[in-house]
């Protein structure tokens, strides 16, 4: 079957650094796709891996191990408008599936 | 681009009662995919309609049902309503299939009550 593995809660503080990781069962994998989403609005795209390795947005990073099936979201100089809810998602070739979802809580 | 808008914002219904959620692409985008997202639970995947065609569908029953339309305009209908559909419906849209796509764009979601 198809499955997503993540952490439900994870606790930062302000400026500090957090990883949030990610586990996967499929047949089919293109890649590993990560979105934010704040309380009552919608889930928005950050970071896409379909090949090994580290890509890097900002504050944002995102790994992909195939081999492994793991993947992470690396947040650095963690600020309070991050705290959020972030899922992992593999695309499969017919479909999105996503995680259950990390909530991260951000205190000063 | 104007972004994902889906109609309406709320609803609230009771139960054995039907209902229908639309939700308008961003311009381009073939793929519109419907998602149901209950607390705790993410995001689950309904159906996906590329180029008016389902071409995925999601584990849920029978009453939950969608449709494109030529223009890429997707509507989803439940009917006969339980007081478990009580979720935030959430729409995406891509301009490739959603499995194949880096980017999926979401609109704000209709947040629907069942009493």
């Amino acid at each position: 079957g198809q499955s997503l593995e993540q952490p439900s809660e994870v606790t930062a503080v302000e400026g500090a650094i957090v990883q949030i990781n990610c586990t996967y069962q499929t047949s089919g994998f293109y890649g590993l796709s990560w979105y934010q989403q704040h309380d009552g609005g919608a889930p928005t795209f950050l970071s896409y891996n379909a090949l090994d390795g580290l890509e890097e947005t900002g504050r944002f990073s995102s790994f992909l191990s195939r081999s492994d099936s793991y993947g992470y979201l690396l947040l650095q100089e963690l600020q309070m408008k991050d705290s959020a809810s972030y899922f992992c998602a593999f695309n499969a070739g017919n479909m999105l599936t996503f995680g259950g979802g990390t909530r991260l809580m951000v205190k000063p | 681009k104007a972004g994902v808008t889906q109609t309406p914002r709320y609803l609230i219904k009771t139960r054995g009662q039907q209902v229908t959620l639309s939700c308008s692409p961003i311009s381009g985008h073939r793929s519109v995919s419907w998602y149901q997202q209950t607390p705790g639970q993410g995001l689950q995947f309904l159906f996906e309609y590329f180029s008016e065609t389902q071409r995925n569908k999601g584990n849920f029953p029978g009453r939950f049902s969608g449709r494109q339309f030529s223009n890429s305009r997707s509507e989803m209908n439940v009917s006969t309503l339980e007081l478990g559909d009580s979720a935030l419906y959430l729409c995406a849209s891509s301009y490739g299939l959603a499995g194949r796509e880096e980017t999926q764009y979401f609109g704000p979601g209709t947040r629907l009550l069942v009493l």
